[in-house]
């Protein structure tokens, strides 16, 4: 069936960019999304990426796609302790239904 | 801004019983769904409901799960005969379009049972 796989965790300092990998067997997806998931909160819809295109950049946030390699990553530039949360690769098709990943979580140090 | 509400926030049941949990629904979304995250594991896809039916549903969905849209606003989820395995966090999300899959979620509903 569909997987997706995240690495589980990244530490990085304030200031320092995040990288967070994503690998997805599902090609058919036509979205994929990041979330992300604050201690007792829901998932909060963070940015999306076409599946025809190889880059997206909102603001802080930079989505780049490797349709080929079935890779996705999520970029933060200049980290903020905020920014500490558990981030979900979501590949999605066109039901809506979402493919999760396990999460990864992001440790921000001050 | 409108979000997507869940009650109740913590249920503890004990195994055998029967559990409602509700969701409102962003008040124009048409798509709905229900997700859960057993602690420590994936968010996993359970039902998507359109136009008052099932749209698509996982193999965790089976006989023991239902949902309903009883009214304009509610959309809830039953588990008719609760076992321990069914703890989890559960997510209900809407969307306005399920082509472009901006689910919106709920903080969930935690689920215990005993």
């Amino acid at each position: 069936g569909e997987d997706v796989e995240q690495s589980l965790f990244l530490s990085v300092r304030e200031g320092d960019s995040s990288v967070i990998n994503c690998t997805y067997t599902d090609s058919s997806s036509t979205y994929l999304y990041w979330y992300k998931q604050e201690p007792g909160a829901g998932l909060q819809l963070l940015t999306y990426i076409f599946s025809n295109m190889d880059m997206k950049q909102d603001q802080r946030l930079t989505v780049l796609l490797n349709k080929k390699d079935k890779h996705l990553s999520l970029r933060i530039a200049d980290t903020q302790t905020g920014d500490s949360a558990i981030y979900f690769c979501a590949p999605g098709s066109n039901t809506g239904k979402l493919i999760f990943g396990q999460g990864t979580t992001l440790q921000v140090k001050p | 801004e409108p979000e997507v509400t869940q009650t109740p926030s913590h249920q503890v049941t004990q195994m055998g019983q029967e559990v409602i949990l509700r969701c409102v629904p962003i008040s124009n979304h048409l798509y709905f769904y229900w997700y859960r995250q057993i602690l420590g594991q994936k968010v996993e896809f359970l039902v998507s409901f359109y136009n008052n039916e099932i749209s698509e549903k996982s193999e965790i969905f089976d006989d023991q799960f239902s949902v309903e849209r009883p009214d304009g606003s509610n959309f809830t989820l039953k588990i008719r005969s609760t076992k321990l395995e069914d703890s989890a966090m559960y997510f209900c999300a809407s969307s306005l379009d399920s082509r472009t899959g901006e689910l919106f979620f709920g903080e969930g509903s935690r689920l215990t049972v005993l």
